[in-house]
């Protein structure tokens, strides 16, 4: 069965800190993999999305992430964290066989908090 | 250029009344999603739409929400009647409905609704 796991609830980092969301996935073909981000009383804001190509994608505000597929994991990185960055971040996957039904598989979102 | 537009951005009702929501797309996107998501929760698709045909219902409750989108751009989601455990966000998104499923949704800011 597809799935995507998020294994933390909660990251707490340091403001200029280097950040790290974890994100493993599982499916029977190859995946698109996406980081969408939700802000309190907000919509998913679109980050970056893995279709093909170089593993590293980079995305909207500094964030980027790391296609494994030995470990099957698609990680979001930022470099140096910002206050800002505080907020709930959601892994989607797309199985590529069946990716004309467009269905995203949704991780459970883990909660960043960045202190000053 | 213009988001997603969902209106209204909160709603709150009692039970056993009846409430709709409304989204318009982005300009050119073909493909409509309605998405509910619960409080620490991924978001969970209702209703898939490629131009005026929805094309994946399976997760829409049919005996009391129905959906519609004439002429293949804005749509409504309806709930009749409300109960305690439809309070929730509810969530349009779109995209332009690549052949082979790369295309990326874009959200809009959702409508939280409260069922007393």
């Amino acid at each position: 069965a597809q799935s995507v796991a998020q294994p933390e609830d909660q990251v707490n980092v340091a403001e200029g800190n280097p950040l790290t969301v974890k994100c493993t996935y599982s499916v029977s073909g190859n995946p698109y993999l996406f980081w969408y981000v939700q802000y309190p009383n907000r919509g998913l804001q679109f980050l970056l999305k893995y279709i093909t190509g170089d593993n590293l994608v980079k995305g909207s505000y500094g964030f980027e992430a790391e296609f494994n597929k030995s470990q099957t994991s698609f990680h979001l990185k930022k470099p140096s964290a910002l206050v800002s960055d505080s907020a709930l971040y959601f892994c989607a996957v797309r199985d590529i066989r069946t990716g004309n039904n467009r269905k995203l598989i949704w991780g459970l979102g883990t909660s960043l908090a960045v202190n000053p | 250029e213009a988001g997603v537009v969902q209106s209204p951005r909160y709603k709150i009702i009692e039970k056993k009344q009846p409430v709709a929501f409304w989204c318009n797309p982005i300009s050119g996107h073909n493909t409509l999603y309605w998405y509910r998501q619960n409080l620490g929760q991924g978001p969970e698709l209702l209703i898939r739409y490629e131009n005026e045909e929805a094309v994946d219902d399976s997760q829409l409750p049919k005996d009391r929400f129905s959906a519609e989108r004439l002429k293949g751009v804005d749509s409504t989601l309806k709930i009749q009647p409300a109960e305690l455990g439809d309070s929730a966000v509810y969530l349009c998104a779109s995209s332009l409905g690549l052949k082979g499923g790369t295309d990326t949704q874009y959200f809009g800011p959702g409508t939280r609704l409260t069922v007393l």
